[in-house]
C-alpha cells in the first residue's frame, strides 16, 4: 500500500519569496516520486521526479525537490516565486516492483503568489 | 507531436445515463491509465490498460468499464451514472505498463444532473 500527504491545502506567498510545498509518503518498497502542477481546466503538468540516483532532483520552471529517505518526504521548492507560479500543485507516489505502477496522489496543494 | 488528447471536453449527463470518454496517447505509447478527480481532490487511479487488456484496477466499482483499442487508444464507459460520478476525468498514457514517467491529457469535465 501507498500514500502520500501534502501538509497544507493553501500556500500563499510574495513574489519572489521562496515556495516550499511539503509532501510526505508511505509505500512497502522504494518509491519513485513525482510533483505534477495543475492549472485551472486543465490537466497535469510533470514538474520533476525521482526514481533513482541522485537525491535532489531538478525539474522544470525552476523547482527542485529533495527525496529524503529518513524522513519519508520530498517537498518541492524554489527559490524566488512568480506569479505564473499560482497552480495548483500535486506530489504522487508509485511504487517499483510488484507489478503495480499506479499513480498514488495527494489532495493537493493550491499556490497562491502574492504581487 | 501531439500528445494525450480527450474527447469531448465537456459532458453534462442526467442521473442513470451511460457516458463514453475517449482517449488517444502520445505518440509512441502504448499504455493508458484513466483517473477520476473530483472538486478539490487529487486524482484517484481507475485503470491502466497495455496490450489491450485491464492491467490494473483502483478501488471503483464494475460501473467503470474501459476498453483499448489496436491503435492504442482507449474508452472509459460508465453505467448507471449517479451524482457522485460528477468530476474531471484524466486519461494517462506511457510507454510499457512499468512506467516511470506519465503524460495527461487536459481532461474530460463530466456532470451529472
Amino acid at each position: 500500500a501507498q500514500s502520500v500527504t501534502q501538509l497544507g491545502s493553501h500556500v500563499s506567498v510574495s513574489e519572489g519569496a521562496l515556495v516550499l510545498l511539503r509532501c510526505n509518503y508511505s509505500s512497502s518498497v522504494p518509491p519513485y516520486l513525482f510533483w505534477y502542477v495543475q492549472y485551472p481546466n486543465q490537466g497535469l503538468q510533470l514538474l520533476l521526479k525521482y526514481t533513482t540516483g541522485a537525491t535532489l532532483v531538478k525539474g522544470i520552471n525552476g523547482f527542485e525537490a529533495e527525496f529524503k529517505k529518513s524522513e519519508t518526504s520530498f517537498h518541492l521548492t524554489k527559490p524566488s516565486a512568480h506569479m505564473s507560479d499560482a497552480a495548483e500543485y500535486f506530489c504522487a507516489v508509485t511504487s517499483r516492483g510488484a507489478g503495480s505502477y499506479q499513480l498514488t496522489f495527494g489532495k493537493g496543494t493550491k499556490l497562491s503568489v502574492i504581487p | 507531436d501531439a500528445g494525450v488528447t480527450q474527447s469531448p471536453t465537456h459532458l453534462i449527463k442526467t442521473r442513470g445515463q451511460q457516458v463514453t470518454l475517449r482517449c488517444s496517447p502520445k505518440s509512441g505509447h502504448d499504455t493508458v491509465s484513466w483517473y477520476q478527480q473530483a472538486l478539490g481532490q487529487g486524482p484517484q487511479f481507475i485503470f491502466q490498460y497495455y496490450e489491450e487488456e485491464e492491467r490494473q484496477r483502483g478501488n471503483f466499482p464494475d460501473r467503470f468499464s474501459g476498453h483499448q483499442f489496436p491503435n492504442y487508444s482507449s474508452e472509459l464507459n460508465v453505467n448507471a451514472l449517479l451524482l457522485g460520478d460528477s468530476a474531471l476525468y484524466l486519461c494517462a498514457s506511457s510507454l510499457g505498463w512499468a512506467h516511470t514517467e506519465a503524460f495527461f491529457g487536459q481532461g474530460t469535465r463530466l456532470t451529472v444532473v
